[in-house]
């Protein structure tokens, strides 16, 4: 069965410093990956995903993440924080559509708060 | 497309008390689910389907039912309220290419519901 594991609850950076939220995963098979970010009070929004292409993945808004198998990593990073980045971010796994074993898993967040 | 549709927005409900929250979906997705949103826990998987007549637990599925009919549809039974189940409940779906892992996930807005 999978599961993720995100390694920061809290994440604090200086605008224009770079942004680096760690996720973990683990699989029984080749998983899908994705990062969702959700705004205070707001809806999930999809900023990029590995679905078994290119290991690193570009994604909206500056954000990118690279799949590591050996280290069964895919964190998101992005080169410089913008006040606008502060928001609740989620690494989520799937794995092996039409089973009834399979299904998508959050991790249970990283919160990213950006100082002045 | 309305995309995934949730009713009602908010919920308050007294100890015992029973209800169904509304998903649908207007997408042919085959995968749908529901998660439950609690401050610092991320988003739990409470029941999942790969398609209709098929359902399966998520991580939390006490006191939760599901059922799944059509396609479109997939309804969550509250069937004795208890203040624990106070949350934000989130109906998703997805779709796989045939063989593959899911996509990623389409969310509806999400119920507030209060359970006093």
């Amino acid at each position: 069965a999978q599961s993720v594991t995100q390694l920061d609850s809290h994440v604090s950076v200086s605008e224009g410093t770079p942004v680096l939220l760690r996720c973990n995963y683990s699989s029984s098979y080749s998983p899908s990956l994705f990062w969702y970010v959700q705004h205070p009070n707001k809806g999930l929004q999809l900023l990029l995903k590995y679905t078994s292409a290119a290991t690193l993945v570009k994604g909206i808004n500056g954000f990118e993440a690279e799949f590591k198998k050996s280290e069964t990593s895919f964190h998101l990073t992005k080169p410089s924080a913008h006040m606008s980045d502060a928001a609740e971010y989620f690494c989520v796994v799937s794995e092996v559509g039409y089973s009834s074993a399979s299904k998508i898993i959050f991790g249970s967040g990283t919160r990213l708060s950006i100082r002045p | 497309n309305a995309g995934v549709t949730q009713t009602p927005k908010f919920q308050v409900l007294k100890t015992g008390q029973s209800m169904t929250l509304q998903c649908a979906q207007d997408m042919n997705h085959e995968y749908m689910s529901w998660y439950r949103q609690d401050p610092g826990m991320g988003l739990r998987l409470i029941h999942y389907s790969v398609g209709a007549g098929i359902t399966d637990q998520g991580e939390v599925p006490n006191g939760y039912n599901v059922s799944r009919s059509t396609t479109e549809d997939f309804p969550l039974r509250l069937l004795s309220a208890a203040p624990s189940q106070t949350s934000v409940y989130f109906c998703a779906s997805s779709y796989a290419p045939r063989g593959g892992n899911f996509n990623e996930q389409f969310f509806g807005p999400g119920t507030r519901l209060t359970v006093l």
